[in-house]
């Protein structure tokens, strides 16, 4: 059956650093891939998208991979502040544009 | 103005009621979804339409039944509530369903729903 795993629940770094959240799927083909931002009480927001046949996509802090052969994305936020904190969410896009969720990473991030 | 609007924001009632969410986009999507967010945050989706047709019907009991009176709404009622059902649902809207900018979905507030 189809499967999407974030790295960890949490992940607690300091300001400024970078942080990097993982993406691993199996059983899926997805034809794009999509990260989202929720914070506490609201809907998810969406960040950045990334097709199958594309390696990497950059907006501002954020910078997202992916990578079909090992079934993964990574996405970078770097000079992370404490604004950035928040849960981020991974998706995965089939046919009919139906996407599956991970059950996302709670990111801290310390002045 | 709110791009996707839910009502009510919360909803507390018990077993075996019926009760209703309201969702509403200005954004001139033509396709609308309702997703479940359990209390571990996973995220899954329940049904989409596409121009008020159904699109995805995930694997959810009958007593939920979508209905959508135009491409602008997207109402969920649900019979005979049961305790499991407590949780977040959120409604989203999206441009359609193929090409790129096409799977961008846009959010509602959410409808923290409890069952006691």
């Amino acid at each position: 059956s189809q499967k999407i795993e974030q790295n960890s629940e949490a992940l607690n770094i300091q300001e400024g650093k970078t942080a990097t959240l993982t993406c691993n799927y199996t059983n899926y083909s997805p034809a794009y891939l999509q990260w989202y931002r929720q914070d506490p009480g609201r809907g998810p927001v969406f960040l950045l998208l990334i097709r199958e046949n594309e390696k990497e996509k950059r907006k501002e802090r954020l910078k997202v991979t992916f990578d079909t052969t090992l079934k993964q994305s990574l996405f970078h936020i770097t000079a992370s502040q404490p604004a950035d904190s928040a849960t981020y969410l991974c998706a995965l896009v089939g046919n009919a544009g139906k996407s599956t969720f991970g059950d996302g990473t709670t990111l801290t991030v310390k002045p | 103005d709110t791009a996707v609007s839910q009502t009510p924001k919360y909803l507390v009632t018990q077993m075996g009621n019926d009760k209703s969410i309201k969702c509403e986009q200005n954004l001139g999507h033509d396709t609308m979804y309702w997703y479940k967010q359990d209390s571990k945050k996973f995220l899954k989706i329940m049904f989409s339409y596409n121009n008020k047709e159904l699109i995805i019907n995930e694997t959810v009991p009958n007593r939920f039944s979508p209905k959508s009176p135009d491409k602008a709404h997207l109402n969920l009622h649900i019979n005979s509530l049961e305790l499991g059902d407590s949780a977040v649902y959120f409604c989203a809207s999206s441009q359609g369903l193929a090409g790129e900018n096409s799977y961008e979905q846009y959010f509602g507030p959410g409808t923290r729903l409890t069952v006691t």
